[in-house]
């Protein structure tokens, strides 16, 4: 069952533009959320994470945002650029857990 | 830079092939994993080890076996390769002091083909 869940196969977004990326998730005690990028033939990179206690997270073009309540985060990419076309897979894990849940990915074109 | 290498980008292999894939780490890492990665079903766990000589099923560990010799490699093994083995797989790697907040690091990915 799947616990992490990205509804949104792909999203094609204008350069210069802002681009989200949506994740839900259902287990609620899940504490700690990250954003991997992955171009093709090429393994899953860290972006960003975002920690339970908190409901922004930002670190340059990118921000990460919680609402625990809805069990929903949010990627935003400001501006976006071609460069950030890849798949974006959201992931979560629990603090007496090893592994991560991840949803099935989005597909981000930007387009010049 | 944490660094995780896997031992082939590429691999064609027959059915009913053992078939050995190799992950190294060179950041002391405790904690290892491997997943396949495929079109619309994201990245499933396949086992985990979060120690030398310790190991655990993840969600779909059938047909998958894995060792963990030493702490810096994790191999993963094929004990008669299918073609629904067909995938990519992707090895990660995790510090594992501090719980859950350590990220994951992930090698580049084998393309396996089962023919």
């Amino acid at each position: 069952d799947q616990q992490v869940k990205q509804n949104s196969p792909s999203l094609s977004v204008q350069e210069g533009r802002i681009s989200i990326l949506n994740c839900d998730y259902t287990n609620s005690m899940f504490d700690y959320f990250l954003w991997y990028k992955k171009y093709p033939a090429e393994g899953p990179t860290f972006l960003i994470s975002i920690s339970s206690i908190k409901d922004k997270n930002e670190d340059g073009r990118f921000t990460v945002f919680l609402n625990k309540s809805a069990k929903h985060l949010s990627l935003h990419i400001v501006p976006s650029q071609p460069g950030d076309s890849a798949v974006y897979f959201c992931a979560a894990s629990l603090n007496s857990g090893y592994a991560l849940n991840f949803g099935k990915g989005t597909s981000l074109l930007v387009t010049p | 830079d944490v660094k995780v290498t896997q031992s082939s980008r590429y691999l064609v292999k027959r059915t009913g092939e053992k078939v050995f894939l190799e992950c190294v780490q060179d950041m002391d890492h405790e904690n290892m994993f491997w997943y396949r990665q495929d079109p619309g079903l994201g990245l499933r766990l396949i086992y985990f080890s979060y120690d030398v000589k310790m190991k655990e099923k993840g969600d779909i560990p059938e047909g998958y076996s894995v060792s963990r010799e030493k702490k810096e490699r994790f191999s993963l093994i094929l004990e008669s390769a299918s073609t629904n083995q067909t995938s990519m797989y992707l090895c990660a790697s995790r510090l594992g002091t501090s719980g859950s907040t350590d990220t994951q690091y992930f090698g580049p990915g084998t393309r396996l083909t089962v023919l």
